[in-house]
This record gives structure tokens, sequence and C-alpha cells, in this order.
């Protein structure tokens, strides 16, 4: 099964962007769908969005639009998130986490997301 | 989006014991409700799918019931490593939206 491995932790300034990368090994990058969802400090999950690496088509959730980008290298099997105008309200850990893509599933999510990065924690302060 | 709703947020409970969480989504979700179990400091971990399917792995204790808008995570006999905190997740429809989180303590 594959095996997600993200970049590590970052301080940020208000206004500025971070990028989160998400590297897989040990299964084939494109059989799985890669979300990221982030967790504020004692707070629950929040899902943001994913990418799909081939085609590379990505969705994300209505709030995030405008301000996260969500890409993928095939070629190097890694996943990327970039969040801009950070705001100390997105200082959280940050997951990856994939999804076996199985043609005719009822829907994308019915499987769930069975592997997980380790999270990066993203600190937004002046 | 849909809203999800956990309960009880945290609970005490001792080794052996039988412990039901509840989860309810705001609309009808079918059966496309996931269940994560979360260590402090690690990543979530999925246990259940479509409700009721068990993850690979995941031990026999753990059970998951419901469809429409209510559901629930069953854990038969609680063991040491239970400990930790649960999430639900609707996978109907984007957003997916996840529960708030109900935490499992020692008594």
């Amino acid at each position: 099964q594959v095996q997600l491995v993200q970049s590590g932790a970052e301080v940020k300034k208000p206004g500025s962007s971070v990028k989160v990368s998400c590297k897989a090994s040990g299964g084939t990058f494109s059989s799985y769908g890669i979300s990221w969802v982030r967790q504020a400090p004692g707070q629950g999950l929040e899902w943001m969005g994913e990418i799909i690496p081939k085609p590379a088509i990505a969705n994300f959730a209505q709030k995030f639009q405008g301000r996260v980008t969500i890409t993928a290298d095939e070629s190097t099997g890694t996943a990327y998130m970039e969040l801009s105008s950070l705001r100390s309200e997105d200082t959280a850990v940050y997951y990856c986490a994939g999804r076996t893509l199985v043609r005719g599933a009822p829907t994308p999510y019915y499987y769930g997301m069975d592997v997980w990065g380790q999270g990066t924690t993203v600190t937004v302060s002046s | 989006d849909i809203q999800m709703t956990q309960s009880p947020s945290s609970l005490s409970a001792s080794v052996g014991d039988r412990v039901t969480i509840t989860c309810r989504a705001s609309q009808s979700i079918s059966r496309y409700l996931n269940w994560y179990q979360q260590k402090p400091g690690k990543a979530p971990k999925l246990l259940i799918y479509a409700a009721s399917s068990l993850q690979s792995g995941v031990p026999s204790r753990f059970s998951g019931s419901g469809s429409g808008t209510d559901f629930t995570l069953t854990i038969s006999s609680l063991q040491p490593e239970d400990f930790a905190t649960y999430h639900c997740q609707q996978s109907s429809s984007p957003p997916y939206t996840f529960g708030q989180g109900t935490k499992l303590e020692i008594k």
C-alpha cells in the first residue's frame, strides 16, 4: 500500500502563502485521489479539497475557493497544497490523505480515505 | 453543506465496556458515512466505510450501523488502545464534512 510523507513544519506571516508537499511511495500514485484535510488546534477535521493525479482534476470546498491550489506531479508521485492570503485562523495541522480510486464506486469517498500522511503543522503568526 | 453532529462530544468509559457514539447528518446521506479513529499527535485512521463495512485490519469489536441521517459506531468491549478521538465523515457530496469528534477517555 502507498505511504504518504509530508514536508516539514512551517511558520508564516499573515498575508503570505504556504506550500505543503505530500510524497507517495510504495504504491501506484495514480491509483489514489489525494485529499487535503486540516485540523485547527483542539478542533475537528476539515476537508479542503482533493486532486485526482491522472488526469490532474482538482476539487475544492467552496470555503477555500480562490485561496487554495492543489496540484500533483505524477513523475515524482508528489501532491502539493498551496494556501494563500494566510491568516491566524489557518494555523492548523494539514494532512494529505489518499483514497483508492475504485471504478464504479457509488460516491468518490465511498471507501473512505485509507492512507494518511503524518501531518504538517502550519503556524501563522506575526 | 451537510452538517454532521456527533454525540457525545466526550465520553468516559472503562476497559471492557461497550460504548456507542452517534453521528447525525443534517440531511439524508443514505449509507455514505465513514468513521475514523485519531490518537493524540497522530493522523486519523479509517475504521469503517459505507456505514458498516469494516476496513481491513480493524478489530471486529468495532461496528457501525445506520442509514439516512442517524448512524452509530459501537465498540463492543473497550481495549486500552481504543481510547482516542472518533470522527464521522459523510461521503455523500462535497464538501465531505466531518463531525466535531468524540473523545473517548479512560474512566
